[in-house]
């Protein structure tokens, strides 16, 4: 079976501090992981992904994750946080079903706060 | 931007109301999802389309009524809803089949939502 903990709730940074967001997985077998973003009242937008190639994933702004098959970790990082990350972030991994369909397991989110 | 369209972005409707939602993809996908999205909770899927074929039926109520009439088009009847069912309803599509040999990596690409209020 599959799972994933969002370790944090809510984290909150000053802008221009750096960002982490934590998540741990469960997988039987080697799993796509992704981090989406949701800002409010948004639909969900692809942050990065991981498929077994490069453990460290670069996304879009300045966004990154590193996959640690060791710790069963795929954190979330950014060296400088900017108000427009101000958003919830969902760490989900993800099977392709023997019917060809994509089945996401979600964490529970976390709320990122960027304060000036 | 999106590639995957909702509309109406937001719908007030009563109990007694029929509406529906409406989602358009033109990215080639053959999958296709609806979710549904209560406040600070991340998406719970409902149903899913394979190749406009219902696949998946996450025990929704019958007051839910989805439809695929093409690749490009999924829709969401509503009818004789509750105040419950007011929530962030999501549709997104993905690339289909097996990881290995394919294309598709495992994510889904979402729509921007529906905003439903049922009073």
């Amino acid at each position: 079976a599959q799972s994933v903990t969002q370790l944090d709730s809510h984290v909150s940074v000053s802008e221009g501090t750096p960002v982490l967001l934590r998540c741990n997985y469960s997988s039987s077998y080697s799993p796509s992981l992704f981090w989406y973003v949701q800002h409010p009242n948004k639909g969900l937008q692809l942050l990065l992904k991981y498929t077994s190639a490069a453990t460290l994933v670069k996304g879009i702004n300045g966004f990154e994750a590193e996959f640690k098959k060791s710790e069963t970790s795929f954190h979330l990082t950014k060296p400088s946080a900017h108000m427009s990350d101000a958003a919830e972030y969902f760490c989900v991994v993800s099977a392709v079903f023997s019917g060809g369909y994509n089945k996401l397991i979600f964490g529970a989110g976390t709320r990122l706060a960027v304060h000036p | 931007d999106t590639e995957v369209t909702q509309t109406p972005k937001h719908l007030v409707m009563g109990m007694t109301n029929k509406k529906s939602l409406k989602c358009e993809q033109h990215m080639g996908h053959r999958a296709m999802y609806w979710y549904k999205q209560k406040a600070k909770k991340p998406p719970e899927l409902m149903f899913v389309y394979s190749y406009e074929k219902l696949s998946i039926n996450e025990s929704v109520p019958s007051r839910f009524s989805p439809e695929c009439p093409n690749s490009s088009l999924l829709n969401l009847h509503l009818h004789a809803l509750q105040p419950e069912d007011s929530a962030l309803y999501l549709c997104a599509s993905s690339r289909f089949g097996q990881s290995s040999g394919g294309q598709n990596t495992g994510e889904l690409f979402f729509g921007e939502g529906s905003r439903l209020t049922v009073l």
